[in-house]
């Protein structure tokens, strides 16, 4: 069975500073890695996936993702923190192997607070 | 283009009750996903459909169910509501067939069902 583990509950971040959340997964098979971004009383936001190819992958808003199969990590990274990126931030799992059948396993979730 | 829709926003019910929430897709996609957001939680996976057919089913119990209509919307419906079934209900949909388990799913912003 997929798992994902978000280490940190809150990341505390200066505005400008670098940022990094991270995240850790657990499939039979070969990974399909999501990172989504909620907003408060909002659903779901797709930033950027890992399904194959180059290790890092750049999404929406500047954020990009490392993905590093011998530590299997899916770490969100973004040069340059901005107070608006203060949000709930999701990683998810998929294993390539479940064909047909699209359920993602979520992780609990890391708050980004971006200070000014 | 509209994204996925969700109705009602809140709703309150009494213990007991039953509920029907309701997902419009966005236009052209055919898989419709079906999430539980419990606060301070992720997202948990309940229903999947794609042309009208249950494609998976979570961990949860009978007395959830879903259904898709020949338009690609879908409801949820929870019977005999219990007080944990209070959270953030999620729709998600997807452009692609089954099979494409590389495809992001795009979310609606939820119906939050708050049981009393």
């Amino acid at each position: 069975a997929q798992s994902v583990a978000q280490p940190e509950d809150q990341v505390n971040v200066a505005e400008g500073n670098p940022l990094t959340v991270k995240c850790t997964y657990s499939v039979s098979g070969n990974p399909y890695l999501f990172w989504y971004v909620q907003y408060p009383n909002r659903g779901l936001q797709f930033l950027l996936k890992y399904i194959t190819g180059d290790n890092l992958v750049k999404g929406s808003y500047g954020f990009e993702a490392e993905f590093n199969k011998s530590q299997t990590s899916f770490h969100l990274k973004k040069p340059s923190a901005l107070v608006s990126d203060s949000a709930l931030y999701f990683c998810a799992v998929r294993d390539s192997a479940d064909t047909g059948f699209q359920k993602l396993v979520f992780g609990t979730g890391t708050r980004l607070l971006v200070s000014p | 283009d509209a994204g996925v829709t969700q109705s009602p926003t809140h709703l309150i019910k009494t213990r007991g009750q039953q509920v029907t929430l309701r997902c419009s897709p966005i236009s052209g996609h055919k898989s419709v996903s079906w999430y539980q957001q419990v606060l301070g939680q992720g997202p948990q996976f309940i229903f999947q459909y794609y042309e009208k057919e249950e494609r998976g089913r979570g961990n949860f119990p009978d007395r959830f169910s879903a259904r898709q209509f020949p338009n690609y919307s879908s409801e949820l419906n929870v019977n005999a509501l219990l007080l944990g079934d209070s959270a953030l209900y999620l729709c998600a949909s997807s452009g692609r067939a089954q099979g494409a388990a590389s495809s992001p799913l795009h979310f609606g912003n939820g119906t939050r069902l708050t049981v009393t």
